[in-house]
């Protein structure tokens, strides 16, 4: 079956690091996605993975390993306006997107 | 350029009434999607378009139905509603289903059946 893990919350401090993982089993793979959603709000895309490695883009950085089936979004210099939601999605081999439940992230002062 | 529009945003129906929920986008956007979400879940796939004049089964498509008579628009029906169909829905619409293709979200429907 197909199936995208990632913890259901997490919290972090303003100003600080923090790193949100998905794992990953799906039918074939075309890539890795990164949203972010607040809340009554529509998703908005973040970072699109299919090679190994660290992709960086500005306070947001996206990793990914094909061999392990895991990503990861690292958040940096945490501000307020990032207490969302965060989803992991996975490309399958039919190009259609499967869907975690998503990470929400709350940020304490 | 508006992006991605639905209509209505909220809508109360009561168990077996029937509506319709509107998606258009203005970015001549090929592919369109309609998704669920539900909480402690993922974004569901309901049914998807590749062009004008296509529609496709999803994931979860019992209940509801789809047309996509004109590009801009995609409409997802549902001719019966039942209380297992309270959701926020969203629609979405990507360039040409590439594999680095983003998708635009809508700004999603609330949904409750009584």
């Amino acid at each position: 079956g197909q199936n995208i893990d990632q913890p259901t919350e997490m919290t972090a401090t303003e100003g600080a690091i923090v790193q949100i993982n998905c794992t990953y089993q799906t039918s074939g793979f075309n890539g890795l996605f990164w949203y972010q959603q607040h809340a009554g709000e529509a998703p908005t895309f973040l970072s699109y993975n299919v090679l190994d490695g660290l992709e960086e883009k500005g306070r947001f950085s996206s990793f990914l390993s094909r061999s392990k089936g895991y990503s990861y979004l690292l958040l940096k210099e945490l501000q307020m306006k990032d207490s969302a939601s965060y989803l992991c999605a996975s490309l399958d081999s039919n190009y259609q997107l499967i869907w975690g439940a998503g990470t929400k992230l709350i940020i304490k002062p | 350029n508006a992006g991605v529009t639905q209509t209505p945003k909220f809508r109360v129906l009561k168990t077996g009434q029937s509506m319709t929920l509107l998606c258009a986008q203005d970015m001549n956007h090929e592919y369109m999607y309609w998704y669920r979400q539900d909480p402690g879940m993922g974004l569901r796939l309901i049914h998807y378009s590749v062009g004008e004049g296509t529609t496709a089964k999803g994931e979860v498509p019992d209940g509801y139905n789809v047309s996509r008579l004109k590009k801009q628009n995609f409409l997802l029906g549902l001719e019966s509603a039942a209380p297992s169909q309270t959701s926020v829905y969203f629609c979405a619409s990507t360039l040409s289903g590439g594999a680095s293709d983003t998708q635009y979200f809508g700004p999603g429907t609330r949904l409750t059946v009584l």
